[in-house]
């Protein structure tokens, strides 16, 4: 019964170097999340995938790519990481329509 | 697009004592509201939502929130607090055809012996 699952729970980036952050839930949802948290600043949506085949952006999309490898699994990237993206970061999955958020443990990225 | 503030960052409450978390939203539309509970190093989980009907809504671990509309707010209660109810406590909303979640910044609650 692990609901949703990330990886790596923990990252140390440079500078400029690329990584992608894993996710994926074994609850059938349609609908999956990214969100960073950083203090003071709640949780604001990075990407979001409606269903299979579709991605949006959110709130803070710039910086980061999505793909929705499946209806299980997706993934963020970040293709030259930067201070500012230290943060930690959380997937979260959703039935079809539903605003019912389960969510992962997190990532905690830090780019030095 | 809908937005939430939540009033208070930080809340100091002795073990036993009633607490009271402030919320408040706006939004043009009709909404769903809710409240997430994030314990010390974990993800978020949910406490309790507003759907629709009963404008006060009872969650897990004793906690209840009250929708008011005329005053758009959403305030989180507990009568009596217990040392494990430290975290960080999420108001958060979504509204019309828009099932996203808008988040507050969050109110610490420390809960002391």
């Amino acid at each position: 019964n692990a609901g949703v699952t990330q990886t790596p729970k923990f990252q140390v980036l440079k500078t400029g170097q690329s990584m992608t952050l894993q996710c994926a839930q074994d609850m059938n949802h349609n609908s999956m999340y990214w969100y960073r948290q950083d203090p003071g600043m709640g949780l604001r949506l990075i990407y979001y995938s409606a269903s299979e085949g579709t991605t949006d952006k959110g709130e803070v999309p710039n910086g980061y790519n999505v793909s929705r490898l499946n209806k299980r699994e997706f993934s963020l990237r970040l293709e030259s990481a930067a201070p500012s993206q230290t943060s930690v970061y959380f997937c979260a999955s959703s039935p079809r329509g539903a605003n019912v958020l389960t969510f992962g443990a997190g990532s905690r990225l830090t780019v030095l | 697009a809908q937005s939430v503030t939540q009033l208070d960052s930080q809340v100091p409450v002795f073990e036993e004592a009633p607490v009271e978390l402030r919320c408040n939203y706006s939004s043009s539309v009709s909404v769903y509201l809710f409240w997430y509970v994030q314990y010390p190093n974990q993800g978020l989980q949910l406490l309790l939502k507003y759907l629709s009907g009963s404008t006060l809504v009872k969650g897990i671990n004793g906690f209840e929130a009250e929708f008011n509309k005329s005053q758009t707010s959403f305030h989180l209660r507990k009568p009596s607090v217990h040392i494990s109810d430290t975290a960080e406590y999420f108001c958060a909303v979504s509204g019309g055809n828009d099932y996203k979640l808008s988040f507050g910044a969050g109110t610490t609650v420390t809960v002391r012996a």
